[in-house]
């Protein structure tokens, strides 16, 4: 089993929809997530990060956790065309000083 | 204020000859993290680096890869005798202590071609 598993996609939503993104991980004792958003030939980019249970909105996204679940979700409202990359789920395991687990990521599509 | 700096942006290196990969962390951070990509894989842990200090290592392979932060001067990942499998995209992070509590910013990589 992965520690960090996201469905790779591809991903398509139209234009003005709500993409939904997945993500479950492992490790139980698991503190910190994290969703990057990564264009193609270019590095990650942090847009949410997220600790506690419940949800953390940020403009049009918000990020979801349920650490009893395992599952940390990414919702982007109103998608454009610029939103289409692969978005990475990070996991800061607690006594790791400062390493994260990423997942494969999943590819995003925004069709205009 | 610059972020993280990397380079050189692109690096090819012909089978058997040494990468030097250099990071120069954000202003006043002491923390540097290396990762790799491999193509079409997530990020991967390497290295966590304070000032002259390896803190942990755990994600390094076991030879031919090494990575210093000098007292002074960039960051560096070295990797000696260069095989194909080691074309990968690499990023490098910095921070200026290990909070938990926040992602860390990676600069723009380095992406290394072997031929």
């Amino acid at each position: 089993q992965k520690e960090v598993e996201q469905n790779s996609g591809p991903l398509s939503v139209p234009e003005g929809a709500i993409a939904s993104l997945n993500c479950t991980y492992s490790d139980r004792v698991s503190q910190s997530f994290f969703w990057y958003r990564q264009y193609s030939g270019k590095s990650p980019e942090l847009i949410m990060s997220i600790y506690s249970n419940g949800d953390k909105e940020d403009g049009r996204f918000t990020a979801q956790l349920n650490k009893a679940s395992q599952y940390v979700s990414l919702l982007i409202r109103d998608s454009q065309p610029s939103d289409s990359a692969t978005y990475l789920c990070a996991v800061n395991r607690a006594g790791s000083a400062r390493q994260l687990t990423f997942g494969s990521g999943t590819q995003l599509t925004v069709l205009p | 204020n610059a972020g993280v700096m990397q380079n050189p942006r692109h690096l090819v290196r012909r089978r058997g000859q040494e990468a030097r990969l250099r990071c120069s962390p954000m202003k006043g951070h002491s923390h540097v993290y290396w990762y790799r990509q491999l193509p079409e894989e997530g990020l991967k842990f390497m290295v966590y680096l304070q000032k002259e200090n390896i803190i942990d290592e755990s994600g390094m392979p076991k030879e031919r890869f090494s990575a210093e932060f000098p007292k002074e001067g960039p960051s560096i990942l070295r990797i000696q005798q260069v095989v194909r499998g080691d074309s990968a995209a690499y990023f490098c992070a910095s921070s200026t202590r290990p909070e938990k509590d926040y992602g860390y910013t990676f600069g723009s990589g380095t992406r290394l071609t072997v031929v």
